[in-house]
């Protein structure tokens, strides 16, 4: 089944503690990236990738780090976690190719992330 | 910076009724993709339907329709016949098309419309 799998669904951490959420798609997709959704904010992009070794910050980067080194894995690293980076995460996926056909975002199924 | 605003917090409809989501968004790109998205208490996102900018006809998918107006950058989704199940925060998204333009790849959210449906 063709999928996005992010783990964990749920975490709960300490100020400065690190963490790493992985994301994994096995659907062959260049493009994956890493969204935040908070209340009344809708979803805002931290970091994506359009292909293995090239990533680049989307609009709330700070804080956060990733890594692309294969194609199907793009983990989402918060090297010293605060309690304004609780929120809901989530990972997606789209091919390269482009046309309306293609046009489509495959989201993983998120992960609640308190700090406390 | 394209930006998309959704006006109405929350909305609701009786079951069996029609409404309408509203969604503005704001470009300077010619060319672009708009995205209505269901997402359901299980945080799932769901496509509901896209729309091609240079496209003049509204997409449908079953009882999901649009009404693109592109001169006034507006993309309001209509259900029709709501069931229970359309129950959701719905968000409107913005896409670029132009490759090496600022928003190629992104999607770009707007805050989101809290849909209940009474029976």
């Amino acid at each position: 089944e063709a999928q996005v799998t992010q783990n964990p669904r749920y975490l709960i951490t300490v100020t400065g503690k690190k963490l790493t959420v992985t994301c994994s798609q096995n659907m062959n997709h260049e493009y994956m990236s890493w969204y935040r959704q908070d209340p009344g904010l809708g979803l805002r992009q931290i970091y994506y990738s359009m292909n293995v070794e090239v990533t680049d910050k989307g609009d709330v980067p700070e804080g956060y780090k990733v890594s692309r080194k294969e194609k199907r894995n793009f983990p989402l690293i918060l090297e010293s976690p605060s309690p304004n980076q609780t929120s809901l995460y989530f990972c997606a996926s789209r091919p390269k190719l482009r046309g309306l056909t293609n046009e489509k975002l495959f989201f993983g199924s998120g992960t609640q992330l308190s700090v406390l | 910076a394209q930006t998309v605003t959704q006006s109405q917090p929350e909305m609701s409809v009786q079951e069996a009724e029609t409404v309408t989501l509203s969604c503005t968004y704001d470009t300077s790109e010619s060319d672009y993709y708009l995205f209505w998205y269901k997402q359901p208490p299980s945080r799932q996102m769901i496509l509901v339907i896209r729309q091609e900018a240079y496209k003049q006809q509204n997409a449908t998918e079953n009882r999901f329709s649009v009404n693109f107006q592109k001169a006034a950058k507006s993309f309001s989704l209509k259900i029709s016949d709501s069931q229970l199940g359309d129950a959701a925060m719905y968000f409107c998204a913005y896409k670029g098309n132009n490759a090496g333009g600022t928003s190629y790849g992104k999607l770009t959210f707007g805050q989101g419309t809290i849909l209940t449906v009474h029976p």
